[in-house]
């Protein structure tokens, strides 16, 4: 059974770090791509960070480009969401997905609970 | 990397079928051809039922279709049930390894 649990969020000041996390089981890990959704409580789904199976390649939404920097280890099968210079507007659940290929889709195939990041003073 | 454009709201009787509409741009579902449907229970994780505008990932109900024209997109969900209350987002990949999703489209069953 394939699962991704995501870990690491919490209550955090505007402008702190974060660093969250994602274990993958069930599914060869190394042979697809993976991605943070985030989602505001109440509001829609945004596609934040993606990254290729062997890490070749990553994407962002340009609202967090030079903040945030997504990671993978194929040996540990977990990926990783670094998040730098925390902005109130990032507060939102984020969802650790799997892709149905090993290149960056938009066929989030499987997905996490999510892990709530809220950044308030 | 603006949102794709989706209704807020379409509703339907059981029995029913629906119509969700995705619009994107040039640089998005006109392009790429590559978008995607997901269904969105309050409380749970979104979960994907078509792929590749009209590819249906093992288990999903074949209720459930896709296609595109040109920029926009649609999910036709046909005898409606009760269960197929959500909400529903549509997706594309974009230029530069990036992804979109649409603004969502909430079902009710009437």
């Amino acid at each position: 059974e394939v699962q991704l649990v995501e870990s690491g969020g919490g209550l955090i000041e505007p402008g702190r770090s974060l660093r969250l996390s994602c274990a993958a089981s069930g599914f060869p890990f190394d042979e697809y791509a993976m991605h943070w959704v985030r989602q505001v409580p109440g509001k829609g789904l945004q596609w934040v960070s993606g990254i290729y199976s062997n890490s070749d390649k990553v994407g962002y939404v340009d609202s967090v480009k030079g903040r945030f920097t997504i990671s993978r280890d194929n040996a540990k099968n977990s990926l990783y969401l670094q998040m730098n210079s925390l902005r109130v507007e990032d507060t939102a659940l984020y969802f650790c997905a799997k892709d149905l290929h090993h290149y960056v889709s938009d066929a989030f195939h499987m997905w996490g609970q999510g892990t709530m990041v809220t950044v308030s003073s | 990397q603006s949102a794709l454009t989706q209704p807020a709201s379409v509703s339907g009787s059981p029995g029913q079928s629906i119509t969700i509409s995705c619009t994107g741009t040039s640089s998005d579902i006109a392009v790429y051809k590559f978008v995607s449907w997901y269904q969105h229970h309050p409380g749970k994780a979104p979960k994907l039922i078509i792929y590749d505008v009209v590819h249906r990932p093992s288990g999903v109900s074949n209720r459930f279709s896709g296609s595109a024209s040109g920029n926009t997109a649609s999910l036709t969900i046909s005898g409606l049930q009760a269960d197929d209350e959500a909400s529903y987002y549509c997706s594309s990949y974009t230029s530069f390894i990036t992804a979109v999703f649409g603004t969502g489209t909430k079902v009710t069953v009437l």
